[in-house]
């Protein structure tokens, strides 16, 4: 079956922009998580959307946002972007029932903010 | 919140050695314990997990262990071969809860 589809695979974009990402998970699966991935610091956790709602919310700032639609799809939105902001955004689905379960990861988003 | 630390942060091993990763986590009701493999400008896959209630695990050379008692678990990658370069990432959950990562340890196997 298909895996984790996130698009668009590279962004360039300008200091103050704003960029919406896209996850589309593995088939049944209704979880969706997403985290950043900076070479100082790993894999930091966003938020994780289920059944269309937010159900866990990481440190990040208010101009992180997302949300996750009736087909279990979900975007994520970054505002007003920051150099700091140039990373790459990966996604993970999970049945998301009582679990846990092990997470599938995209192959990610590479933001640059220049 | 989860805390998961890892430790080595680099690990460089000769071909045919042994590898050695620990993990600590700070919630006691974190009861999944998956462990990521990541290669360069790849997407972190899932290599192998082990729940709360389990001890030990092995499949074939990789093996994980979970002290409930101490919060700490590892990864033991035996008879290490080129292909196991990367980074590796142990994690923790809770039911309902995010998935915590750790620091990520890079693995070098030299030839």
């Amino acid at each position: 079956k298909a895996g984790v589809t996130q698009t668009p695979r590279y962004l360039i974009k300008t200091r103050g922009q704003q960029v919406t990402l896209s996850c589309s998970p593995i088939s049944g699966h209704r979880s969706v998580s997403w985290y950043q991935q900076t070479p100082g610091q790993g894999l930091q956790f966003l938020f994780e959307y289920f059944s269309e709602t937010q159900r866990n919310k990481g440190n990040f700032p208010g101009r992180f946002s997302g949300r996750q639609f009736s087909n279990s799809r979900s975007e994520m939105n970054v505002s007003t972007l920051e150099l700091g902001d140039s990373a790459l955004y990966l996604c993970a689905s999970s049945p998301g029932r009582t679990g846990p379960y092990g997470y599938t990861f995209g192959s990610g988003t590479r933001l640059t903010v220049v | 919140g989860e805390n998961v630390e890892q430790h080595p942060s680099t690990l460089s091993v000769q071909e045919g050695d042994s590898a050695v990763i620990k993990c600590t986590y700070s919630d006691s009701a974190s009861n999944y314990f998956p462990w990521y493999k990541q290669e360069l400008g790849k997407r972190p896959q899932l290599i192998t997990d082990i729940r709360s209630n389990v001890g030990e695990k092995k499949d074939q050379r990789i093996a994980v262990a979970l002290n409930k008692t101490a919060k700490h678990f590892s990864l033991h990658i035996t008879e290490t071969q080129p292909e196991d370069s990367a980074v590796y990432f142990c994690a923790a959950q809770a039911a309902g809860n995010k998935l915590t990562f750790g620091g990520g340890t890079r693995v070098l196997v030299k030839p």
